[in-house]
């Protein structure tokens, strides 16, 4: 079982640019999230998924799109990228209420 | 809403040192709460939980007990090793573990 798997680790963008984050998760998960950390702030969440079809907004949501068309695949979109969107990005999986899975990051620099 | 706040870090302590990291939450209803630790360049991996009022979580000699009365989760190591070096984050769920609300993390440095 690979986990949960994040593509890219590295990303940097330009302001206004759109790009794409992907997660992908092996261990048929009920539950997604996405989640961005920023220095002294821990980890904040962005969108999260209760299903196939099924999210809605966490703490931040803004500037970031999600969908969920399947169990395994979770995308974070950003529709016009802003230096305030540098971060890291985690994406996590669970099933119910036990753990979260997380993955590995996605380091986004926006210049 | 609910909150999770954490003792400031960073911490510095000597190979074999006891170690406490202070954790706080204000929540509505029953969370459960957990302890993460992200190793450098590495995600999140869950330590340890609890899920109920006066549970003990345990893992790799790392301790937690989950007190309503103080709502608190301190974590606790008797002695510690250069290896325990990372980033530890408190965390609570009060609704599902898609929707943690993390502190704002501890970063652990252990010298020899």
């Amino acid at each position: 079982n690979a986990g949960v798997t994040q593509t890219p680790k590295f990303q940097v963008l330009k302001t206004g640019q759109s790009m794409t984050l992907q997660c992908a998760q092996d261990m048929n998960h009920e539950y997604m999230s996405w989640y961005r950390q920023d220095p002294g702030m821990g980890l904040r969440l962005i969108h999260y998924s209760v299903g196939a079809g099924i999210t809605d907004q966490g703490e931040v949501p803004n500037g970031y799109n999600v969908s969920r068309s399947t169990t395994e695949d979770f995308p974070l979109r950003l529709l016009s990228a802003a230096p305030s969107q540098t971060s890291v990005y985690f994406c996590a999986s669970s099933y119910a209420s036990t753990e979260a899975f997380f993955g590995q990051g996605t380091r986004l620099t926006v210049v | 809403g609910n909150s999770v706040t954490q003792m400031e870090g960073p911490v510095t302590l000597s190979e074999e040192a006891f170690l406490t990291i202070n954790c706080t939450y204000t929540a509505t209803g029953y969370p459960s709460l957990f302890w993460y630790v992200q190793y450098p360049g590495e995600g999140l991996q869950l330590l340890l939980k609890a899920t109920k009022a006066d549970d003990k979580g345990s893992n790799k000699g790392f301790e937690a007990t989950y007190r309503k009365e103080t709502t608190s989760f301190h974590l606790e190591k008797g002695s510690v090793q250069v290896s325990d070096s990372a980033v530890y984050f408190c965390a609570l769920s009060g609704g599902g573990a898609q929707k943690l609300v993390f502190g704002q993390g501890t970063r652990l440095t252990i010298n020899p």
